[in-house]
């Protein structure tokens, strides 16, 4: 079945960068773009961006820009969001999720801790 | 960028009331809008897709309408198992962006 995996948690320290992954599996991974979503404790869900799995070209969020990437590895039908210069205000739990028909599928979610 | 606007932030209804979220558009999405159910430490489910377009396994008794500027989700008999946080998002234009949530209470 259509599956999207997710790395662990990851405990930083200020200053530090941080490198997300994103395993499909159960379809074409060119096939669907990649989103993906913030979610900072007890609040709602922030769109981060997405990339296009076919060409890799990224588009960001406002508020996203500089700090954020996005990169494929199509031969491990993996995405990956790396943050750096982490700030306790980017401590959230980040989503991938398959753009079809809105956000069809999610990963687990990543929590990103960032404290000294 | 398009900003959404979803009311009420919180409700409290009974097992089996009829329970109506909206959502609005800072300008028109047409029908590009989706509604996400989020339970307590779970990720987000999608609901709806294209305003009115019932996600493949969700129950019937959740349906979506609207299009243009004003969007909502019904829940037809509220059910336990429907306590949740509930998001809008439109994917008409760049960047995506969510409603701010609201939370059903029983």
């Amino acid at each position: 079945q259509v599956q999207l995996v997710q790395s662990g948690s990851e405990l930083k320290k200020p200053g530090a960068s941080v490198k997300i992954s994103c395993k499909v599996s159960g379809y074409r991974f060119t096939s669907y773009a990649m989103n993906w979503v913030r979610q900072a404790p007890g609040q709602g869900l922030d769109w981060v961006g997405g990339i296009s799995t076919n060409s890799g070209s990224p588009t960001f969020a406002p508020g996203f820009t500089g700090r954020f990437v996005f990169s494929l590895d199509t031969s491990l039908s993996t995405t990956y969001l790396q943050i750096s210069d982490l700030t306790p205000e980017d401590t959230a739990v980040y989503y991938c999720a398959r753009h079809y028909n809105g956000l069809d599928v999610w990963g687990q979610g990543t929590a990103v801790v960032v404290s000294s | 960028d398009i900003q959404m606007t979803q009311s009420p932030p919180t409700l409290s209804a009974s097992v089996g009331d009829r329970v109506t979220i909206t959502c609005r558009a800072s300008q028109t999405i047409t029908t590009w809008l989706a509604w996400y159910q989020q339970k307590s430490g779970e990720a987000p489910k999608v609901l709806i897709y294209k305003a009115s377009s019932l996600q493949s396994g969700v129950p019937s008794r959740f349906s979506g309408s609207g299009s243009g500027t004003e969007f909502s989700l019904t829940i037809r008999s509220l059910q336990p198992d429907d306590i949740a946080t509930y998001f809008c998002q439109q994917y008409s234009n760049y960047p995506y962006t969510f409603g701010q949530g609201t939370k059903v209470e029983i």
